[in-house]
C-alpha cells in the first residue's frame, strides 16, 4: 500500500541551526501539506503545496519557514533559525482531494 | 481560536460494548469532516469521512453521523476492540484546499 515516507524520523539541532525536513509523499497526489504537533497539543496546519506553489500557509508559517518540491518525488521543510519553541512532531501529508495521508512524523528537538 | 472541538480529553470502554467519540464545530464553512485515529509516535491514520451533504457514513465497525444543525458529529465504533486503543482527533476541512482543521483528540482506552 502506498505510503508517505518521511526523514529522519528523530532530528536534534542546536537552536539557531537550520533544519530540513524531507518527505516523500504518495506519487499521484496532487495536494502536500505540512502539519506539526507540539507534546500535548493538537496537530496544527502550517502550509499546504499544490501545483508547485503555496496554496495556504498558517500565521505559524513565518519567514523562518519554507518548503519545496525540488523533483517530481520529494517536499521538503526548512526551518532557516530553529528556535526552542519550534520543538514538536513534524508531519508531512499528501492528498488527492479531501483525505490526507500523513507520514510517521519527524521528531524536532531544539536545544 | 477552536473551531473543531473534542470536549472529552479520555474515553474508557470494554471490550465488545460501543465507543462513542463527539466532535463539535463553530465555522458553517466546513463542508468535510473526517475522522484519524493515532497511536504513539506514528502519524495520523486516516479512518472514515462524511460530507456536509449526508448525515451519516458506515464503514465495517465505524460510523460517522452529522448533525449539521447542531454543528456536531459523532464517530461510533462497535463493538470495540483493544486495537482500537488510540487517539482519536476529528478533522473538518472546507473548499477545495482540503487544509485540515484539528480537534484536540480523545484517548479511547478499550480494556478487555
Amino acid at each position: 500500500e502506498p505510503e508517505v515516507t518521511q526523514t529522519p524520523s528523530h532530528q536534534v539541532t542546536q537552536m539557531g541551526q537550520e533544519v530540513i525536513l524531507r518527505c516523500v509523499p504518495i506519487s499521484n497526489h496532487l495536494y502536500f501539506y505540512w502539519y506539526r504537533q507540539i507534546l500535548g497539543q493538537k496537530v496544527e496546519f502550517l502550509v499546504s503545496f499544490y501545483n508547485n506553489e503555496i496554496s495556504e500557509k498558517s500565521e505559524i508559517f513565518d519567514d523562518q519557514f519554507s518548503v519545496e518540491r525540488p523533483d517530481g518525488s520529494n517536499f521538503t521543510l526548512k526551518i532557516r533559525s530553529t528556535k526552542l519553541e519550534d520543538s514538536a512532531m513534524y508531519f508531512c501529508a499528501s492528498s488527492l482531494d479531501t483525505e490526507a495521508f500523513f507520514g510517521q512524523g519527524t521528531r524536532l528537538t531544539v536545544v | 481560536d477552536q473551531q473543531v472541538k473534542q470536549n472529552s480529553p479520555s474515553l474508557s470502554v470494554q471490550e465488545g460494548r460501543i465507543s462513542i467519540l463527539n466532535c463539535d464545530y463553530t465555522n458553517s464553512m466546513f463542508d468535510y469532516f473526517l475522522w484519524y485515529k493515532k497511536y504513539p509516535a506514528e502519524g495520523p491514520t486516516f479512518l472514515i469521512s462524511i460530507s456536509s451533504i449526508k448525515d451519516k457514513n458506515e464503514d465495517g465497525r465505524f460510523t460517522v453521523f452529522l448533525n449539521k444543525s447542531a454543528k456536531h458529529l459523532s464517530l461510533h465504533i462497535v463493538p470495540s476492540q483493544p486495537g482500537d486503543s488510540a487517539v482519536y482527533f476529528c478533522a473538518a476541512t472546507r473548499g477545495s484546499n482540503y487544509k485540515l482543521t484539528f480537534g484536540k483528540g480523545t484517548l479511547l482506552t478499550v480494556n478487555p
